[in-house]
């Protein structure tokens, strides 16, 4: 069955930092992939999305994400890391229903930002 | 462009008793979706709309949910009678299409308790 795992749960990092969030999912065919970003109180926003070509996706707020189709892995990451960061990441995998598209998604990573 | 606009934002209720949660999607996107997200857990989608028919349902618990979309446009999900584990997040997004890369915009979300 697909699904995506994200492995960690939590993760805290300092300001200026480097980041990467992994995830991993399992899909038959070629997988299309993304990347939501949820702050408190607020719904998902899309950071960016994998359908194919370079394997290298840029995103919005500086966010990046790689994906290696070997490793089954879609992992996020951002060279510098900002307090605004902080937030829950989603990680998802659209797979088909009925002629159409539904989303997958992670159970999700808490990113917490040290001053 | 306004979003997807959601309401109510908060509604506690007690066990066994009704309620319902409304979505406005964004003006001509002919796929709308209500997922559930309980804490912990990343959403789950329990019904996807194409115009006003149904693509995806098979994850909805139809003896106690049901929603429609009458006319295409805005969309009501209810849950009578509710139980303690309906407590969850429950989202609503939509889409221009409903294809395999489609991307979802997000509301902001109602937060429900059930006591």
């Amino acid at each position: 069955a697909q699904s995506v795992t994200q492995p960690d749960i939590h993760i805290t990092v300092s300001e200026g930092a480097s980041l990467e969030l992994r995830c991993n999912y399992s899909y038959g065919a070629t997988p299309y992939l993304f990347w939501y970003v949820q702050s408190p109180g607020q719904g998902l926003q899309l950071l960016l999305k994998y359908f194919s070509g370079d394997t290298l996706v840029q995103g919005i707020k500086g966010f990046e994400a790689e994906f290696k189709r070997s490793q089954s892995s879609f992992n996020l990451r951002k060279p510098s890391v900002h307090w605004s960061d902080a937030a829950e990441y989603f990680c998802a995998v659209s797979m088909m229903n009925n002629q159409g598209g539904k989303l997958i998604f992670g159970q999700g990573t808490e990113l917490s930002v040290k001053p | 462009e306004a979003g997807v606009a959601q309401s109510p934002r908060y509604k506690i209720i007690e066990k066994r008793q009704s309620v319902a949660f409304w979505c406005n999607p964004i003006s001509g996107h002919a796929t709308l979706y209500w997922y559930q997200q309980i804490l912990g857990q990343g959403p789950k989608l329990l019904i996807q709309f194409q115009n006003n028919g149904v693509v995806d349902d098979s994850q909805l618990p139809k003896d106690r949910f049901s929603a429609e979309r009458l006319k295409g446009v805005d969309s009501t999900l209810k849950i009578q009678p509710a139980k303690l584990e309906d407590s969850a997040v429950y989202l609503c997004a939509s889409s221009l299409g409903r294809g395999l890369g489609e991307t979802q915009y997000f509301g902001p979300g109602t937060r429900l308790l059930v006591l």
